[in-house]
């Protein structure tokens, strides 16, 4: 069966400081893998996606970037954190078109 | 641009009773549309999907009612029970573009005793 890991938890950064949350998937290959982001009282905004190794597309202009270096990998990265990038993150997959399988978030707070 | 729209952001029912949550969407082009649970602190669970080729789809106590032409989805929860509390997504996709979900911004569902 298909899992996916997604960590750490919880997340507390100091501003400035730089950002890497990793989401791997099991028991399926060439997955489409996803970030999203739900900000306090919003829904959940699609942030990156990628349909294959190296493969990044970017659904919003951000402080954000992403990267795929295995199949069943990926990672959410930032330089440099801002306030306004506090939320939760969730890392998900999918096999064409049809449900997508979350992981169990990341709380990120930047204080 | 919000593409999909749950203009009810809270509902409370009763249990044992019907529970309607209601979804707009903009993008003529989406033609699968699913309905997610998701718990605080937790990431959403699948509960049932829809293709636009049909109009209804049911399992269990879930069924998603789709009016292409009205470009609305509702899920129905029939009889509601106090697990079921919990907040409610709905989402789109278009196909191909490696099926990216296109949520709204959820429906609070609270089950009464």
């Amino acid at each position: 069966s298909q899992t996916i890991h997604q960590w750490p938890a919880t997340l507390v950064q100091p501003v400035g400081s730089p950002l890497s949350l990793e989401c791997t998937v099991e028991g399926t290959s060439n997955p489409n893998l996803y970030w999203y982001r739900q900000a306090a009282g919003r829904g959940l905004q699609l942030l990156f996606y990628s349909v294959g190794i190296g493969q990044i597309s970017s659904e919003v202009p951000q402080n954000l970037s992403a990267s795929r270096p295995q199949d069943r990998q990926f990672i959410l990265s930032s330089k440099k954190l801002l306030l306004s990038d506090s939320g939760f993150y969730l890392c998900a997959w999918s096999r064409g078109q049809g449900q997508a399988f979350f992981g169990q978030g990341t709380r990120l707070t930047v204080v | 641009d919000q593409q999909v729209k749950q203009n009810s952001p809270s509902l409370s029912v009763q249990e044992g009773r019907i529970s309607i949550l209601n979804c707009d969407y903009t993008n003529s082009m989406f033609d699968y549309f699913l309905w997610y649970k998701k718990y605080p602190a937790e990431g959403p669970t699948f509960l049932i999907s829809i293709s636009s080729i049909k109009d209804k789809n049911e399992d269990g106590r879930f069924t998603v009612f789709l009016n292409k032409s009205a470009k609305h989805l509702s899920l129905h929860i029939v009889p509601s029970q106090p697990g079921d509390s919990a907040v409610y997504f709905c989402a789109a996709s278009e196909g191909g573009g490696g099926n990216k979900l296109t949520f709204g911004t959820g429906t609070q569902l609270k089950v009464e005793l």
